[in-house]
């Protein structure tokens, strides 16, 4: 069965300070994988997805990014963080890139800039 | 522009049945999803409609009309443990997900 792992669970981080949240996927191979970001109270922003190893499309242009060194492994990152970067970031995974698309989620990073 | 709207928040009694309505404007339609968020954790999937019709699964029901641009989640025989935010997602022609904010479903004894 596959499965998808986040960490930290929680972070709270003073702002200008750098930023790595990781995400690795097991069980299944050359998914698609996404990177999310929610307010309190709001819908899912979509911020990062990668079709593949190296292949990064941004959805938003912000202080963020993401890198894919390995099939089932997705990294954001930040150089320096606003207080506007705070909030809950999911990672997810899906297994094809059209047709029935269903969204696995990881249990998320709540994220404080202080 | 790509939007979906969705009421922001819905209160219910225990044992009842309560609708939470969906209606979008994407460009294409590649499927649209439902998902269940409780608080602080991440959304679970709870049903998915690519054609016309009612979808039913246990307790839930998810309906489709691709004319009207309109979908809704029922859910019935209500227990505490559904109260949740529940998510409406419309797949576009990108084969990209665009998420509704959610309606925050409040369950009452």
């Amino acid at each position: 069965s596959q499965t998808i792992h986040q960490w930290p669970a929680t972070l709270v981080q003073p702002v200008g300070s750098p930023l790595s949240l990781e995400c690795t996927v097991e069980g299944t191979s050359n998914p698609n994988l996404y990177w999310y970001r929610q307010a309190a109270g709001r819908g899912l922003q979509l911020l990062f997805y990668s079709v593949g190893i190296g292949q990064i499309s941004s959805e938003v242009p912000q202080n963020l990014s993401a890198s894919r060194p390995q099939d089932r492994q997705f990294i954001l990152s930040s150089k320096k963080l606003l207080l506007s970067d705070s909030g809950f970031y999911l990672c997810a995974w899906s297994r094809l890139a059209g047709g029935y698309n269903e969204q696995f989620f990881g249990p998320g990073t709540r994220l404080t800039v202080l | 522009g790509q939007n979906i709207d969705q009421p922001t928040e819905m209160t219910a009694t225990e044992g009842a049945i309560v609708q939470i309505n969906c209606t979008y404007q994407t460009s294409g339609f590649n499927g649209l999803f439902w998902y269940q968020q409780h608080a602080g954790e991440a959304p679970t999937f709870l049903s998915y409609n690519v054609l016309d019709g009612l979808e039913e699964k246990g307790r839930f029901s998810s309906f489709l009309s691709r004319s009207k641009g309109y979908s809704y989640l029922l859910l019935k025989e209500l227990q505490m443990k559904d109260s949740a935010s529940y998510l409406c997602a419309v797949m576009d022609s990108n084969y990209q997900l665009i998420w509704g904010a959610g309606t925050k479903l409040i369950i009452k004894p």
